[in-house]
């Protein structure tokens, strides 16, 4: 079963640091995400990605977040300067297809398993 | 907003019993799907139904939707341990979001 990986499973890192956070969709998906997950809440969307460039993104997703795809198969998330409000578990999705194309199965998102970041 | 909105925020029952847990939303869909979340796991995707259907079976899930009241509810039946789990519908906001409530946590006793 193809899989989404996301590493860092879980980091540490010091207010103001930046944190880059890794993510390899599955291969034949052509749709990218970032959610976040701050603890005991809920899924808040982050930014969607599609054909190199950000197709939306949230009130969440200020300048202090870029996304990127650098190569074939990575896809990353990078907070240029935490704060301690960006603790939250991050999950990365990839879908076949947009969400909101009636295809069968293939705007379904696969999610990681999350990178829990900490921010101290 | 076109996020749902689960109902209830928690369920706890019995093994072997059912769980039905609701979802409402405020926009309109071209189709609306359930996830599960196990506790600090990802979503992981159940069942999609679509705006032209009104039901939707896969193994003991059933969804309904009713796009009238822009509501849908998952049913669980004959509930288990390994059920235990949080549960969230999404909506599609538009061709690039999928937008998730805030979760029903269910709980099975043994």
């Amino acid at each position: 079963e193809p899989e989404v990986t996301q590493t860092p499973s879980h980091q540490v890192t010091q207010m103001g640091q930046e944190v880059i956070l890794r993510c390899v969709p599955i291969s034949n998906h052509l749709y990218f995400y970032w959610y976040r997950q701050i603890l005991g809440q809920k899924v808040e969307f982050l930014v969607s990605f599609y054909n190199n460039e950000i197709s939306e993104k949230s009130e969440i997703f200020d300048d202090q977040f870029s996304v990127e795809r650098p190569d074939g198969s990575n896809f990353t998330l990078k907070i240029r300067s935490t704060k301690l409000e960006d603790s939250a578990m991050y999950f990365c999705a990839s879908s076949e297809a947009g969400t909101g194309q009636i295809l069968s199965g293939a705007n379904v998102l696969t999610f990681g398993a999350g990178s829990r970041l900490t921010v101290l | 907003s076109q996020q749902g909105e689960e109902d209830p925020q928690a369920l706890s029952i019995q093994e072997g019993e059912n769980a039905t847990m609701n979802c409402s939303y405020k926009t309109s869909i071209n189709n609306l799907q359930w996830y599960r979340q196990n506790s600090g796991r990802g979503l992981v995707h159940l069942i999609l139904i679509r705006s032209n259907e009104r039901e939707k079976h896969s193994g003991r899930l059933r969804v309904t939707l009713d796009t009238s009241k822009k509501s849908s509810s998952l049913l669980i039946t004959a509930s288990r341990a390994a059920d235990t789990a949080s549960y969230f519908c999404a909506t599609d906001g538009s061709d690039y979001k999928l937008s998730f409530g805030a979760g029903t946590t269910v709980t099975v006793r043994a």
